[in-house]
């Protein structure tokens, strides 16, 4: 299975202000994903980041709030811009691999503090 | 709507009796489903996929497509169980994102 890092694992930021997260695989993958996890909620997927264009996003996500970037096939950046308190969140990169079988890794997650 | 239900927040148990922790599903074509972990201080990580049939640290869970369901079940639970399980959903192919469900933390008791 795909290994995956994120940083920062934590940050506290002040609100309007913007914290970039960023992903790091160590293989190439074709699918990788942000999710958000808030306090004592289930995960909720942002956005699908696709390498070389755009990122799709789901209904209730837009690209100036979180804009995401995906240069290459085993790295991809979250941006949570222009923060207040309820962005507070546990921020999850995750990649998908396979199609038949499809199987979906989770790195360890970004805890993010609007303060 | 592609809908995961997970209807316990909480399910508590002593060592050694049956486990099910109970998942319904809300799609109308073909799924697929998959149970996935997290141990306190760990990273999520994928337990079973329902297309693989496997049981993984005693655990199965069955598809019952008419009951639109995904239940995991373990027959005796050990302490090392405890944890917050996620039933999820993977509807379209095309996308390969996941739909979760909320979450259903087992506590196993000495």
């Amino acid at each position: 299975s795909a290994v995956i890092s994120q940083k920062p694992s934590r940050d506290i930021c002040q609100r309007g202000t913007s914290l970039t997260i960023q992903c790091q695989v160590d293989s190439q993958v074709t699918m990788m994903f942000w999710y958000r996890q808030q306090p004592g909620q289930s995960l909720t997927l942002i956005a699908t980041a696709n390498q070389g264009s755009e990122a799709t996003y789901e209904s209730g996500f837009v690209i100036d709030k979180f804009p995401i970037s995906r240069p290459n096939l085993t790295f991809s950046t979250l941006t949570v811009s222009n923060m207040s308190p309820e962005d507070s969140s546990i921020y999850l990169c995750s990649v998908g691999q396979g199609l038949s079988t499809y199987e979906q890794y989770f790195g360890p997650g970004t805890r993010l503090t609007v303060t | 709507a592609q809908r995961v239900t997970q209807p316990e927040k909480l399910l508590s148990v002593f060592k050694g009796a049956p486990v099910e922790l109970k998942c319904n599903y809300s799609y109308s074509g073909s799924p697929e489903l998959f149970w996935y972990v997290q141990y306190s201080r760990q990273r999520l990580q994928l337990l079973l996929r329902h297309i693989s049939r496997e049981s993984i640290k005693g655990f199965t869970a069955d598809l019952n497509k008419g009951e639109t369901s995904f239940h995991l079940k373990k027959p005796f639970a050990q302490e090392e169980d405890s944890a917050m399980y996620y039933c999820a959903l993977r509807g379209s192919s095309n996308t390969g994102k996941l739909i979760f469900g909320q979450g259903t933390t087992l506590q196993v008791k000495p």
